[in-house]
């Protein structure tokens, strides 16, 4: 069964650390794989997308990895700020493009 | 263009009346797809369009639920007889291929009393 599974479900960090947010899947083919910021009540918002060849890319204080081996990616930020407080989703793309399997979500809250 | 837009961004029924939501893509999108996505779960699948074809739907689309793409612009999403169940933000997306940024809506809360 195609599943994306996120940890920790929630984190709490203070102002100014940084943490990683981990995604692990089983979705087979593989395609692509995004990370997502989703604040309370918005829809979500593309941070990064990566393909099978790709190890590691960057959009500002996010960075996001992925081994196609172990099938294992991770979210990186750093520096942490007030606003990056939300819902971190990771999605995979199935090889047939049509299917986006949805993690569950890591909820960060960043406190000063 | 903004982005992908929704309305209404909010919707409170009552149970077995029927609602219709109305997403509107980034306008060189051709693919357009529908999400429920209820409190502390990702979002779920409903159905995808290319063009004006409806190319998938998930079983989570019941019969009463409908969507429809006429011109391969706008897209609507209607619920007939509705159901507490159905209680959910409804997410809309847009993308021009199937590697490319996928882009989402603002998503439409929907409250069935």
């Amino acid at each position: 069964k195609n599943q994306v599974e996120q940890s920790p479900q929630s984190l709490i960090i203070l102002e100014g650390k940084n943490c990683t947010l981990q995604c692990n899947y089983t979705v087979s083919p593989f395609s692509n794989l995004r990370w997502y910021k989703q604040d309370t009540g918005r829809g979500p918002v593309s941070l990064t997308i990566m393909t099978f060849s790709e190890n590691t890319k960057s959009n500002g204080r996010y960075t996001a990895t992925l081994d196609a081996d172990t099938k294992q990616s991770s979210l990186h930020i750093t520096a942490s700020q007030l606003s990056d407080s939300a819902s971190y989703i990771c999605v995979v793309n199935n090889q047939a493009g049509t299917a986006l399997i949805f993690g569950k979500g890591t909820t960060l809250s960043v406190s000063s | 263009d903004t982005g992908v837009s929704q309305d209404p961004r909010h919707k409170i029924t009552k149970r077995g009346q029927n609602v219709t939501f109305r997403c509107d893509p980034i306008s060189e999108h051709n693919r357009l797809y529908w999400y429920r996505q209820t409190l502390g779960q990702g979002p779920e699948f409903l159905t995808y369009f290319q063009n004006e074809a409806q190319l998938e739907k998930s079983r989570l689309l019941s019969d009463r639920f409908s969507a429809e793409r006429p011109k391969g612009s706008f897209s609507t999403l209607e619920i007939q007889r509705t159901e507490q169940g159905d209680s959910a933000m409804y997410l809309c997306a847009s993308s021009y291929n199937l590697a490319g940024v996928i882009a989402f809506g603002p998503g439409t809360r929907l409250t069935v009393t």
